[in-house]
């Protein structure tokens, strides 16, 4: 049983378009970071979210952690080609010693 | 910039040779990790270390093994390289973990075994 489910799992979408990518989990999570990994390198860090219905921005991308801090979703606003990669959730449960890693969410960007 | 560095970051080799792939970090961090991750597929914890002389075992189970002698050296190894071990592997670092930590990652090493 995967503890993180990402939803879509694939999504293609033309420049200029919105769209809402989900990582959702029956557990409660102390924190959740959304990460983004190009073809051939690491993941790197996007963002970390700690409190429930706590929203960040950063530039097109909004991040909101559910109430429940159970979920979390990531907007996208006119995404661009450069948006193009592997999203994925990742959450540290309290008393848990590492972090867990969604299915991710492989978004590319149609120019 | 996350300052984790992996060597090699490709690598083919011949069944049964013995691999090392290589993992330093120089941010001071004391909890390290393996990762395993097929393309496009989701990470898989194999190994992690809290610090010095400490070693666990991760969520998936790997034939791997690895060492931290020193705190910014964690170094994986495979004896006896077999295909199903092809895959990528990212090397991590964090302080110890709490809310909030972020976990750095290296730009991994792609290992195929023909």
């Amino acid at each position: 049983t995967q503890l993180l489910e990402q939803s879509p799992q694939f999504l293609s979408i033309q420049e200029g378009e919105n769209l809402t990518v989900y990582c959702n989990s029956s557990s409660v999570f102390s924190s959740l970071q959304w990460y983004r990994q190009e073809p051939g390198e690491g993941p790197v860090l996007l963002v970390t979210v700690v409190t429930g219905g706590e929203v960040k921005k950063l530039k097109r991308l909004t991040f909101q952690f559910g109430d429940a801090r159970k979920d979390s979703s990531l907007h996208i606003t006119a995404a661009q080609p450069g948006d193009t990669g592997l999203y994925l959730c990742a959450a540290h449960r309290t008393g848990a010693n590492n972090l867990f890693f969604g299915t991710g969410t492989r978004l590319t960007v149609i120019p | 910039e996350a300052d984790i560095y992996q060597t090699p970051r490709y690598l083919v080799i011949g069944t049964g040779k013995k691999i090392t792939l290589e993992c330093s970090q120089t941010m001071g961090h004391d909890k390290m990790y393996w990762y395993q991750q097929d393309p496009g597929m989701e990470l898989h914890l194999i190994h992690y270390s809290y610090g010095v002389n400490s070693t666990e075992k991760g969520d998936l189970s790997s034939e791997s093994t690895v060492s931290r002698i020193r705190t910014e050296h964690f170094p994986l190894t495979l004896e006896s390289a077999r295909p199903s071990h092809t895959s990528q592997y990212l090397c991590a670092s964090s302080h110890l973990l709490s809310s909030g930590n972020t976990i750095y990652f290296g730009e991994g090493s792609w290992l195929t075994v023909v």
